[in-house]
């Protein structure tokens, strides 16, 4: 199994609409999450931490299940700009201690057209 | 905004050389990492750094890699002689806690040829 597994996409979606990323981590110690975008070529940028209670930052929502070892991105009222990859993201390894070492999923990739 | 600077954004070396990556992390930061992304595939984490030592790292991070915070500000990855698998992406990140999200350079495109 994957250490991170994300929808393979890539999603094609009209500017307006709404759309969700979902993700599963196989580690149970992960100890914390993060959604990030990535632009062609360019570096991963934070989008937003994910917390147990969920939360939300503008147009974008967040939840984790740590139960069944899965996260997930709501994107509302998508924009041109949210055109992108989307990074699934995880801190910790087996052992439960972190370093910091993160665990990057293969991405989704976004479109949003006209 | 503080951010992550690397130099060069482009390096092109003979294979067997070596190089140096170089980055500034934020400066309130306590951890700095490198990562690698080769073309097409996901991002995948190289080492680890706090109080001056590594502090874990990956199957990837062989003997023939090696990092450095040579003064309080740079945080440098070397490569001994480097391979053509080694192209890719280099990204270098900072964070104020181990467990705090990442902030990532622009990174620096190694081709070998």
């Amino acid at each position: 199994r994957k250490e991170v597994e994300q929808d393979p996409g890539p999603f094609n979606v009209p500017e307006g609409a709404t759309v969700a990323f979902n993700c599963t981590y196989s580690n149970s110690a992960s100890q914390s999450f993060f959604w990030y975008r990535q632009d062609c070529r360019k570096e991963p940028k934070l989008l937003m931490s994910v917390y147990s209670s969920g939360n939300e930052d503008g147009r974008f929502t967040a939840q984790l299940n740590r139960a069944s070892q899965y996260i997930s991105l709501l994107i509302r009222d998508s924009k041109l700009s949210d055109s992108a990859t989307y990074l699934c993201v995880v801190n910790g390894d087996e052992q439960g201690t972190s370093y910091g070492k993160l665990t990057f999923g293969q991405g989704t990739i976004l479109t949003v057209h006209p | 905004e503080p951010e992550v600077t690397q130099t060069p954004s482009h390096q092109v070396t003979q294979m067997g050389q070596e190089v140096i990556l170089r980055c500034v992390p934020i400066s309130n930061h306590l951890y700095f990492y490198w990562y690698r992304q080769i073309l097409g595939q996901k991002v995948e984490f190289l080492v680890s750094f706090y109080n001056n030592e590594i502090s874990e790292k990956s199957e990837i991070f062989d003997d023939q890699f090696s990092v450095e915070r040579p003064d309080g500000s740079n945080f440098t990855l070397k490569i001994r002689s480097t391979k053509l698998e080694d192209s890719a992406m280099y990204f270098c990140a900072s964070g104020q806690g181990s467990n705090q999200p990442q902030h990532f350079g622009d990174g620096t495109r190694l081709s070998i040829l």
